[in-house]
């Protein structure tokens, strides 16, 4: 069964205290694999998308990384305006034309001045 | 930027109303879904789009059914309210193909059914 699963479920830091938030996944295969940011009340804001293992990406703080069996989001010298819930998923080859996604239930992030 | 709006942030509802959620995207999306976010189960999908007038089910489909007549504008209706149906329900879209098959989330809205 395509499964997604994200550890630590919750993660306090301190600001400037960098850490990485894991996303492990089984899928028969791989098409992409998203990472979002949610806010409290809020829906998911799209960050990243990987698409093959090795691949990386970055934005600001945050960097994806990508393996055949897990991806990283790497935070460095976070701020308290890191603070929130990031979610992974993975897009498994359902056929057809659509793209579902998997989502894990979250890492929720928070960063203490 | 993507747009993906939805009709309301809040929702106050009694058992055994009928309830209507709607969502509208502006970027020509072909998909377009719908899910509902409860804690602890993250997120699970209800009903998809891929074209106007097509619809799958998703993993949680009982109790709802979905409306797609333009493209733009992605409906979910609850038949006859309940309970258990109280949950945060988000709207999602996306292209069909790569390059990107990223989805695009409205803002949520946080249903209450009494």
């Amino acid at each position: 069964e395509d499964q997604v699963t994200q550890s630590p479920e919750a993660l306090r830091l301190q600001e400037g205290e960098s850490s990485s938030l894991n996303c492990s996944y089984t899928v028969s295969g791989l098409r992409g694999l998203f990472w979002y940011r949610q806010d409290p009340g809020k829906g998911p804001e799209f960050l990243f998308t990987l698409y093959s293992a090795g691949e990386e990406k970055e934005k600001e703080r945050l960097k994806a990384t990508l393996t055949k069996k897990e991806s990283f989001l790497h935070i460095t010298a976070p701020k308290p305006e890191d603070s929130a819930t990031y979610l992974c998923a993975v897009q498994a080859p359902y056929g057809g034309a659509t793209n579902k996604l998997i989502f894990g239930t979250g890492t929720l992030l928070a960063v203490q001045p | 930027d993507v747009k993906v709006t939805q009709s309301s942030r809040y929702l106050v509802k009694r058992t055994g109303e009928k309830v209507f959620l709607e969502c509208v995207q502006d970027m020509d999306h072909e998909n377009m879904f719908w899910y509902r976010q409860d804690p602890g189960l993250g997120l699970r999908l209800i009903y998809f789009s891929y074209d106007v007038k097509m619809k799958e089910k998703g993993d949680i489909p009982e109790g709802y059914s979905v409306s797609r007549e333009k493209k733009e504008r992605f409906s979910l209706i609850l038949e006859s309210a309940s309970t258990n149906q109280t949950s945060m329900y988000l709207c999602a879209s996306s292209f069909w193909a790569r390059p990107s098959y990223e989805q695009y989330f409205g803002p949520g809205t946080r249903l209450t059914v009494t």
